[in-house]
This record gives structure tokens, sequence and C-alpha cells, in this order.
């Protein structure tokens, strides 16, 4: 069964702290997305890297940067947390570099992020 | 900017009521357009998509969903829902040869037994 894999499900983190969150997938997939997911708002997109040691900004860049060293891995990174960043992260990919795949993303199941 | 709206926040019916989930998006080239469902506490699943062809498109579990280019719409249908349809509808578009998904702010439904 193919897979996207976030390290944690749920987090508390202080504000101001350095925080880390793990995106793994085991389907060689090129292309990797951060969204976080509020409600009302749907998912927005933070970054998105369709091949190794590249990203791009989405929507809602701010306060977030990312790595991607590896194809299978995508982390997201919040330099200093804040309260506002209180959510729920998604990380998704899909496969492909020509046209939109038709099986659209593949996504892990979450990680609730709270900042206090 | 390009945006896709799901004007019901939420939609509360009973069962055997049909269910239409209104999805629009502001974009004058080629889309690829998708429904997804979050039941509570699962991750995200495709309920169906439409790249070309025949705009009647049908997913899993009885849902269809009508691409209207003129109207730049892929609202959702199902004749007859039932308590186990109750989740949270997202409707996606890929625009143009963008990779990245634009989603909708989505929409609760709720299915009383």
């Amino acid at each position: 069964d193919v897979k996207v894999t976030q390290s944690s499900r749920y987090l508390v983190k202080r504000t101001g702290e350095k925080v880390f969150l793990e995106c793994v997938q085991d389907m060689d997939h090129e292309n990797m997305f951060w969204y976080r997911q509020d409600p009302g708002l749907g998912l927005r997109l933070i970054y998105f890297s369709y091949d190794v040691k590249m990203k791009e900004k989405g929507d809602i860049p701010e306060g977030y940067s990312v790595s991607r060293e590896k194809k299978e891995r995508f982390s997201l990174i919040l330099e200093s947390a804040s309260t506002n960043q209180t959510s729920m992260y998604l990380c998704a990919s899909s496969r492909g570099q020509g046209a939109f795949p038709v099986e659209g993303y593949t996504f892990g199941s979450g990680t609730r992020l709270t900042v206090v | 900017a390009q945006s896709v709206s799901q004007h019901n926040h939420h939609v509360i019916l009973s069962e055997a009521a049909s269910l239409e989930l209104g999805c629009n998006y502001s974009y004058g080239g080629t889309v690829n357009l998708f429904w997804y469902v979050q039941y509570p506490g699962q991750h995200l699943q495709l309920l169906l998509k439409y790249f070309s062809g025949d705009p009647l498109v049908k997913g899993i579990k009885g849902f269809e969903a009508e691409f209207i280019k003129s109207k730049f719409s892929f609202n959702l249908r199902k004749p007859s829902v039932q308590w186990s349809d109750t989740a949270e509808y997202f409707c996606a578009v890929a625009m143009g040869s963008a990779r990245q998904l634009t989603f909708g702010s989505g929409t609760q439904l709720t299915v009383l037994p």
C-alpha cells in the first residue's frame, strides 16, 4: 500500500521554538506539497517541491521554510513558532513532471500542531 | 488571483435526501478538477475527478459531478445520501500547467439518520 507518512500525529510546541514537521513518501513521487488546513479556510498551500533541493512558495509561505535533501523526504520548518501557526498540517505527494497525474495527490494523515 | 469557491459551508440533510454541493473556480484556461472527501479522523480521499471528455463524471459511493465550462463550475451530486456520507468535502482545481492543486474552503455535510 502506497504511503505518505508524517512523523507526528499531534505536536505541542512553545512560542518561539523551531519546529520540524517531517514527511516521507515511498512512491518515488517527484512532487511533494505542504498544506495547512483550518476550519472555514480549507487547505492552503505553504510550499511545494518538484525535485530534490528544489522548492517553490505557495500561497502562504510567510513564517515557514522547507527542505528537500532526498526525493522521498520533504520537511516543513517553522523557524520561530507562533500561536497563529496552530493548525493541521497536511503533506501530499504526486508523480510526474508533465501533465497533472490522473490519480491526483496522495495525502498523509496530518500533523495537528498546537503552539502555546 | 486564481481561486476556488465553495459557497455552502455547512449542509445538513436527512437520509435519502438529494445532495448538490457547489464549486466554482476563477481561471479561463484548461483545468483538471477534483472532489476530495475527509471522513472524521481520516485522510483526504479522492471521490472523483474530471480531466477531459464526458463532463458528467461518476465517482465512488454513488457520487457524480458535472463540469460546466461556461459557468466555471464542477458541482457534486448524489441522489440519495446516507448517514455514512457525513464528512467534509473539498473541491480542488489544477489550473493550466500547474502541478499544485488549489482547494476550496470545504463543505461540512451532516446527514441525520
